[in-house]
């Protein structure tokens, strides 16, 4: 079993769709879930940072953590073609595959 | 300069070829990271440093050699690389390894082929 599950992708929604990704992980001393965003041809750049189980919520991000089912999702409403990129889900130093997620006009 | 800066972001060598990537952070950070990624696979850790000090190596080959002379900087070496290590190569630096401080902050990367 992989330590961080996440759908690859591609993902693709029309401009103003609620978009949620998820990821799943096996190892439930993980602390800390990141976001990170990564444009093509870009490194990553943090997006969501949460600690343990909760809602964290930034502009048209939502970060949830549910440790109990080891499983964190990221919800993006309104979503704006400029959303358009890799999104990689983070334990700590562990990361996701990364789903591509395409919003068109 | 700003956030976490790599040099160079294009790099194409032989396999008999030797050469270095450099990674300098620009954010007051005590740990450095170098991290492989290639495509449909997650991020790949390679070496950890905190506080100059490696604390982690993932089982790399011994042809990547890293080298952190201070807390800003971090230089990845390369020798007698195999065409499989075509990747993009990640530097990502954190307040500390662990703990609250552990959000990372990664440069561009640089694209390395080769031949």
């Amino acid at each position: 079993q992989k330590e961080v599950e996440q759908d690859p992708g591609p993902l693709s929604v029309p401009e103003g769709a609620i978009v949620s990704l998820n990821c799943t992980y096996s190892n439930s001393a993980f602390q800390y879930f990141m976001w990170y965003r990564q444009y093509s041809r870009k490194g990553p750049e943090l997006l969501m940072y949460t600690y343990s189980s909760g809602n964290k919520e930034d502009g048209r991000f939502t970060a949830q953590v549910d440790k109990s089912s080891k499983y964190i999702s990221l919800f993006i409403r309104d979503s704006q073609p400029s959303d358009s990129a890799t999104y990689l889900c983070a334990m700590e130093l562990i990361f996701g595959t990364g789903t591509r997620l395409q919003v068109f006009p | 300069e700003t956030g976490v800066t790599q040099t160079p972001r294009h790099l194409v060598m032989g396999m008999t070829n030797k050469k270095s990537l450099k990674c300098e952070q620009h954010l007051g950070h005590n740990a450095m990271y170098w991290y492989k990624q290639s495509a449909k696979k997650p991020l790949e850790l390679m070496f950890v440093y905190s506080l100059e000090e490696r604390v982690e190596n993932n089982s790399v080959p011994s042809r990547f050699s890293p080298e952190c002379p201070n807390s800003s900087h971090l230089f990845l070496h390369l020798h007698t690389l195999q065409p499989e290590d075509s990747a993009l190569y990640l530097c990502a630096s954190s307040q500390d390894v662990g703990g609250p401080g552990i959000e990372q902050f990664f440069g561009p990367g640089t694209r390395l082929t080769v031949l």
